[in-house]
């Protein structure tokens, strides 16, 4: 069956500090991956997005992702975070039928 | 910008008795989802519609909970009888199939049973 693990439940990090989020999913077929992050009080959006192509992909708010086929995994990073950065990233997968699921979620806390 | 409406933002319930939650999409999108989420996990999906239809609903404990969409556009969950481990959020989301495969949400309705 198709699922998602996300390895970082919490995460603290100090403002200007490197970001990376670990993200696998399982699923033999083609898959198409999402970050998405929730911000507090605030619903679900879309951080980025891999379809196929280029396997680094860019997001809004300077995050990207990188898609390794060979480890299944989907990985968020950003250089730098900010303080504004604090929210919960949650990786999905979306396979032929477009069943989409969520990993567990990371909560990032960025102090300033 | 076009967004998801759902309603109740809130809702308070003694177990045992039935609630609904109503999901508007965004104009145009054919496909529907309601994921449940509870605090500190990632949304679990409860059932997808491709139109009026239910693709998905594997994971819907249809004992006790339905969801429909009659007419393709919105859609309602409901569940009857309510317990207590049903407290959580309930996400609706939408999506344009033909074109990014983006979800787009609504605000949640949080659930409370006592």
């Amino acid at each position: 069956a198709q699922s998602v693990s996300q390895h970082n439940h919490h995460v603290i990090l100090s403002e200007a500090a490197s970001l990376e989020l670990g993200c696998n999913y399982s699923y033999g077929g083609t898959v198409n991956l999402f970050w998405y992050v929730q911000y507090p009080g605030q619903h679900l959006q879309l951080l980025l997005k891999y379809f196929s192509g280029d396997p680094l992909v860019k997001g809004i708010k300077g995050f990207e992702a990188e898609f390794i086929k060979s480890k299944f995994s989907f990985n968020l990073r950003k250089p730098s975070v900010q303080w504004s950065d604090t929210a919960e990233y949650f990786c999905a997968c979306t396979s032929g039928t477009y069943k989409y699921i969520f990993g567990t979620g990371t909560r990032l806390k960025v102090l300033a | 910008e076009a967004e998801v409406a759902q309603s109740p933002r809130y809702k308070i319930t003694e177990k045992s008795q039935a609630v609904a939650f109503w999901c508007d999409p965004i104009s145009g999108h054919a496909t529907l989802y309601w994921y449940r989420q509870i605090l500190g996990q990632g949304p679990e999906l409860l059932v997808q519609f491709q139109d009026e239809s239910v693709v998905d609903d594997s994971q819907l404990p249809k004992d006790r909970f339905s969801a429909e969409r009659l007419k393709g556009v919105d859609s309602t969950l409901k569940i009857q009888p309510a317990e207590l481990g049903d407290s959580a959020m309930y996400l609706c989301a939408s999506s344009s199939q033909r074109r990014t495969g983006e979800l787009f949400f609504g605000e949640g309705s949080r659930l409370t049973v006592l």
